[in-house]
């Protein structure tokens, strides 16, 4: 079976430029996670899709970043403009549709550097 | 305010000894307890969970947890560390209603 795919692995851009991620979950994983990583930290969630509606973003700086998932399978991360403090690793992970006790399965993860 | 602590930035110990890494949380209720490894350049992957019933769970990789609702805690442990098992721990926590939260993580580092 495979995993999570995200793309791209690494991404330097200047600040207030804008980058996107991509991420493809697992097949038949109704359920997306985007986290973001910052260094010496743990993950924390961004926001949360089931199918392709939005269950929770209430803590996706909505100013900067978006997210979307238009068919329920692949979801795209943006930011716009970047700053500094974006610089980390986002994660994206699925889950087989439900609650969030599931399992999530956690893809290799995006390293933005921000310059 | 739930939280999640690892008061154990970075480990090291010796390949062959026994490893415990600590975790304990504040939650209003019952919370439900996971323990993920990250290996660098890798996803987090699931080494176990506790939901409810026995106390004390099995993983893989030969690893265990305790759950121990007296002392907040969720604590990891392996009976005899490989050189692989080097890598970054994180607890993670989610209670009804509420986010998935994450420690801030224990890097484990293995002395040959």
């Amino acid at each position: 079976e495979a995993g999570v795919a995200q793309s791209p692995r690494y991404k330097i851009i200047e600040k207030r430029q804008s980058v996107a991620f991509w991420c493809n979950p697992i097949s038949g994983h109704a359920t997306l996670y985007w986290y973001q990583q910052i260094l010496g930290q743990g993950p924390k969630l961004l926001i949360q899709f089931q199918n392709n509606g939005v269950v929770d973003d209430s803590q996706l700086p909505k100013d900067r970043f978006s997210a979307e998932r238009l068919k329920g399978v692949d979801s795209t991360l943006k930011i716009q403009p970047a700053k500094l403090e974006d610089s980390a690793v986002y994660l994206c992970a699925s889950s087989v549709a439900g609650n969030r006790y599931n399992e999530q399965f956690f893809g290799p993860g995006t390293r933005l550097t921000v310059l | 305010a739930q939280s999640v602590t690892q008061p154990d930035i970075h480990i090291t110990v010796s390949e062959g000894a026994s490893l415990e890494l600590r975790c304990n949380y504040s939650y209003g209720a019952t919370p439900y307890l996971f323990w993920y490894v990250q290996s660098p350049g890798q996803g987090l992957q699931l080494l176990l969970k506790y939901f409810s019933g026995d106390t004390l769970v099995q993983g893989i990789k030969g690893f265990e947890a305790e759950f121990k609702r007296s002392q907040s805690s969720f604590n990891l442990r392996k009976p005899s560390v490989h050189w692989s098992d080097a890598a970054e721990y994180f607890c993670a926590v989610i209670s009804y209603g509420q986010n998935f939260v994450f420690g801030p993580g224990t890097r484990l580092s293995v002395l040959p």
